[in-house]
């Protein structure tokens, strides 16, 4: 069975710093990886999602993803974090297009301006 | 506007009651997912439908919890005798066969066991 391992629970970070979140899946087939954020009282929104190619993925507002498929992970960085980037953010896999995503248990992210 | 509409978006019950909750995926996408999130944790996925056929099940969904997707459309979770431990937010989810767009979630129902 598939699983997903975000290693960083809650992660608190000063505007303009770097960001990056670590994600591990565990399945030992093709995958498909996203990236999900949730702002406070919103629906999940999707960041960026890698299927094949090239492993370094850009997502929207700036984010961006690592594919590393010899260290089964997907991490989620961003360069310089904004206030505004505060939310939850969580990592999800599935084995085929079309069936469940796996959601890992979220990574709570709090910028300070 | 997500695309994805779900109703209520709350709902208080006694414990043992039935409830109901409906799910409008976007028109052109053909697979629909139920998912179970609780404070603290990432989704949980409970079931999913391609069409009007319920593909898989996750063990997470008892006796108590059924889905429907008749003709294909909207779907519908239904939790019977409810508990206290079905206090979460329900979330529904679409896609496409090629995911282009990935998997594109509703707001939610927050069910409230009492």
């Amino acid at each position: 069975a598939q699983s997903v391992s975000q290693h960083n629970h809650h992660v608190i970070l000063s505007e303009a710093a770097s960001l990056e979140l670590g994600c591990n899946y565990s399945y030992g087939g093709t995958v498909n990886l996203f990236w999900y954020v949730q702002y406070p009282g919103q629906h999940l929104q999707l960041l960026l999602k890698y299927f094949s190619g090239d492993p370094l993925v850009k997502g929207i507002k700036g984010f961006e993803a690592e594919f590393i498929k010899s260290k089964f992970s997907f991490n989620l960085r961003k360069p310089s974090v904004q206030w505004s980037d505060t939310a939850e953010y969580f990592c999800a896999v599935n084995a085929q297009a079309g069936t469940a995503l796996i959601f890992g248990k979220g990574t709570t992210l709090s910028v300070s301006s | 506007d997500t695309g994805v509409s779900q109703n209520p978006r709350h709902k208080i019950t006694k414990r043992g009651q039935n409830v109901t909750f409906r799910c409008d995926p976007i028109s052109e996408h053909n697979r629909l997912y139920w998912y179970r999130q609780t404070l603290g944790q990432g989704p949980e996925f409970l079931t999913y439908f391609q069409n009007e056929a319920q593909l898989e099940k996750s063990r997470l969904l008892s006796d108590r919890f059924s889905a429907e997707r008749p003709k294909g459309s909207f779907s519908t979770l239904e939790i019977q005798r409810t508990e206290q431990g079905d206090s979460a937010m329900y979330l529904c989810a679409s896609s496409g066969q090629f995911l282009d767009y990935g998997y594109t979630f509703g707001s939610g129902t927050r069910l409230t066991v009492v």
